[in-house]
């Protein structure tokens, strides 16, 4: 079975400090990872996905296939970066093409 | 394009009510998804429809749930005789359905749902 965790509910920082959101998954094989991001009173909308390998918005993510990990980061939060931050895996075959997500962080970045 | 959209935005519910949760996808998206966020958890996988076709319900409680997808329409999320534990938020996302690395999800703003 292919799962999700994300072990922070809640994470403050101070604006300009560095931030990171940890995600580690589980799954047989090789997985599609993704962050998402909800701000507040807006939809869940797609942040990043490892294979594109991008930056968005500042934010950063390496999928670290030896810790199962995919942990989101930028070295200078601020305020407008404080919103909900869901991991979500997509496996790559069967019903696993369906997105599991985790639990979120909330993010609160302080002035 | 105004997105996917669903609608009501709040619903409320006596126990052993009908709750029936639209969800209109993108224009030009042929695949529909439904999630659920129960209070302090996250969104949980459902149910996966193309036009006229369940592909996937393997998230979809045994009992009392269904979801359609119409030829023509939006997406209908069914739950009968509904019980204080559905409530939740019900979100819905759409696809393209090209199926590639590039394929992505765009969600609904969701569905508040409340059992009384």
């Amino acid at each position: 079975a292919q799962r999700v965790t994300q072990p922070e509910k809640l994470l403050s920082v101070f604006k300009g400090a560095p931030v990171e959101l940890k995600c580690n998954y589980s799954y047989s094989g090789s997985p599609e990872l993704f962050w998402y991001v909800q701000y507040s009173r807006q939809r869940l909308q797609l942040l990043l996905r490892h294979i594109s390998r991008e930056s968005i918005k500042g934010f950063t993510a390496d999928l670290n296939k030896g810790e199962t990990s995919f942990h989101l980061k930028k070295p200078f939060a601020q305020e407008e970066d404080s919103a909900m931050y869901y991991c979500a895996l997509r496996g790559t075959s069967g019903s696993a093409r369906q997105l599991t997500f985790g639990s979120g962080t909330q993010l609160t970045v302080l002035p | 394009n105004a997105g996917v959209m669903q609608n009501p935005r709040h619903l409320v519910r006596r126990r052993g009510q009908e709750a029936r949760l639209r969800c209109s996808p993108m224009k030009g998206h042929s695949h529909v998804y439904w999630y659920r966020q129960l209070p302090e958890e996250g969104l949980k996988f459902m149910v996966y429809l193309q036009k006229e076709n369940i592909i996937d319900e393997s998230g979809m409680p045994k009992e009392r749930f269904s979801a359609e997808f119409p030829k023509e329409g939006p997406s209908i999320l069914r739950i009968q005789q509904v019980v204080r534990g559905d409530s939740a938020a019900y979100f819905c996302a759409s696809s393209p359905g090209t199926g590639g690395l590039n394929e992505k999800l765009f969600f609904g703003s969701g569905t508040q749902l409340s059992v009384l």
